[in-house]
């Protein structure tokens, strides 16, 4: 069974604050590593995505992967109210064709 | 910017009843996926979709589902005979492939089973 774990939340951050998202997955051989936001009641939104050991930025977003330890972050740095969402973590393999979701970690960043 | 459209946005079928959840991926993109989302739980995969065959398929997509890609566009799920826990939200998403394996989702169709 691949596994992809999130922490459930609320994170609550204070506006201007750093989000630190984390996401730990069992298979390993996975190669793709993604995080989608998704707003109440609809699709997922891809943000990032990484496919090699250490950070990836992007603009207030980094992606964090070690594959040794089987972890993947995110932080979000000067986070805005509008930032406040679901964050999933999506795991797939060479082919990308089983990419699995995390139950995903809620995010409340307050004004 | 190419987006993945889905039709209906909302479904309600009664119990038993056949459905048809139709996506049109975006034009390039070679890889089609389903995911479900029942309310308040995770993103589920259900299916993908290459080189028109299915290429992966979770525990969940049974006999009661099936995906067909009619025509150069479209890519379809089929769901036979629906239950009431059918009920959620289902996301089909595309992806480029060829080492371009980032996902982008359609905005949903919401089936309700009753």
């Amino acid at each position: 069974q691949k596994e992809v774990e999130q922490n459930s939340g609320p994170l609550s951050v204070p506006e201007g604050a750093i989000a630190s998202l984390n996401c730990t997955y069992s298979d390993r051989g996975s190669q793709s590593f993604f995080w989608y936001r998704q707003y109440s009641g609809k699709s997922p939104e891809l943000i990032m995505f990484i496919y090699s050991n250490g950070d990836k930025e992007d603009g207030r977003f980094t992606a964090q992967l070690n594959k040794a330890s089987q972890y993947v972050s995110l932080l979000i740095r000067d986070s805005q109210p509008s930032d406040s969402a679901t964050y999933l973590c999506a795991v797939s393999n060479y082919n990308n064709n089983d990419m699995r979701f995390g139950a995903g970690t809620r995010l409340t960043v307050k004004p | 910017e190419p987006e993945v459209t889905q039709t209906p946005s909302h479904q309600v079928t009664q119990m038993g009843q056949e459905v048809i959840l139709r996506c049109v991926p975006i034009s390039n993109h070679l890889y089609f996926y389903w995911y479900r989302q029942i309310l308040g739980q995770k993103v589920e995969f259900l299916v993908s979709f290459y080189n028109n065959e299915i290429s992966e398929k979770s525990e969940i997509f049974d006999d009661q589902f099936s995906v067909e890609r009619p025509d150069g566009s479209n890519f379809t799920l089929k769901i036979r005979s629906t239950k009431l826990e059918d009920s959620a939200m289902y996301f089909c998403a595309s992806s480029l492939g060829d080492g371009n394996t980032e996902a982008f989702f359609g905005q949903g169709t919401r089936l309700t089973v009753v």
